[in-house]
């Protein structure tokens, strides 16, 4: 099977909390990357994780990655109804051959 | 930034026919293109990966022969689905990089039905 875990499948929050969902992936990597998937939509891209980095911010984003677990998790702090969406986290394998993507989470904010 | 277009956006086509999907980057030069499917609720699923000028690499379980990929440019690479019946029925997404670049671009995806 291509697809990592990502956990929780569905999580639903009020406005103004904070959203964390975690990944696990199979590979060895040279990557991993965050999407946003609006309903019937294309990706948009949100942050990449070198493998040799641990952690990485971009806006209310907070990206963490521990490749000994072979793991990631993405937090949205502060979170807004326009964020309501699925987030997938892909994996670049080490030689960029292949790209694979998690079976994603399905996040609703309620405003 | 980089852009990668795809053709046609919506497809609806009878059982038993071909359909050709296009996906171009428009202002760079993709040595690397990866097709995906989607079926609803779910994940993006890797069809096969495509370099310029060689065959394409299929996921096992993925047909060769039902799904044609072509990449024979730089810029272009295309995905025919043959003999198509509805159980193809799916979203269908493309991306591209550039050398070994990091950053994959997405399509905005294709959404064939099939009747």
């Amino acid at each position: 099977s291509q697809q990592g875990e990502e956990d929780p499948q569905a999580l639903s929050i009020q406005e103004g909390e904070n959203a964390t969902m975690n990944c696990s992936y199979k590979t060895s990597i040279n990557n991993l990357q965050w999407y946003r998937q609006n309903s019937g939509r294309g990706l948009v891209h949100l942050i990449l994780i070198r493998s040799n980095e641990r952690e990485k911010h971009s806006g209310r984003l907070r990206v963490t990655l521990d490749t000994s677990k072979k793991s990631s998790s993405l937090l949205i702090t502060a979170s807004r109804a326009a964020d309501t969406a699925s987030y997938f986290c892909a994996e670049l394998f080490s030689n960029f051959n292949k790209f694979y993507f998690g079976s994603g989470t399905k996040l609703n904010v309620k405003p | 930034g980089a852009v990668v277009s795809q053709h046609p956006s919506w497809v609806i086509c009878k059982s038993g026919t071909s359909v050709k999907i296009e996906c171009r980057s428009l202002d760079f030069q993709a040595t690397t293109m990866f097709w995906y499917r989607q079926f609803p609720k779910q994940s993006l699923m890797l069809m096969a990966t495509s370099n310029e000028g060689s065959k394409a690499t299929y996921e096992q379980g993925v047909e060769k022969d039902k799904f044609l990929i072509n990449h024979a440019s730089l810029t272009l690479s295309t995905l025919t689905v043959t003999s198509a019946h509805p159980e193809d029925s799916s979203f269908y997404i493309c991306s591209a990089r550039s050398g070994y670049g990091e950053t994959q671009y997405f399509g905005p995806g294709t959404r064939l039905l099939v009747l």
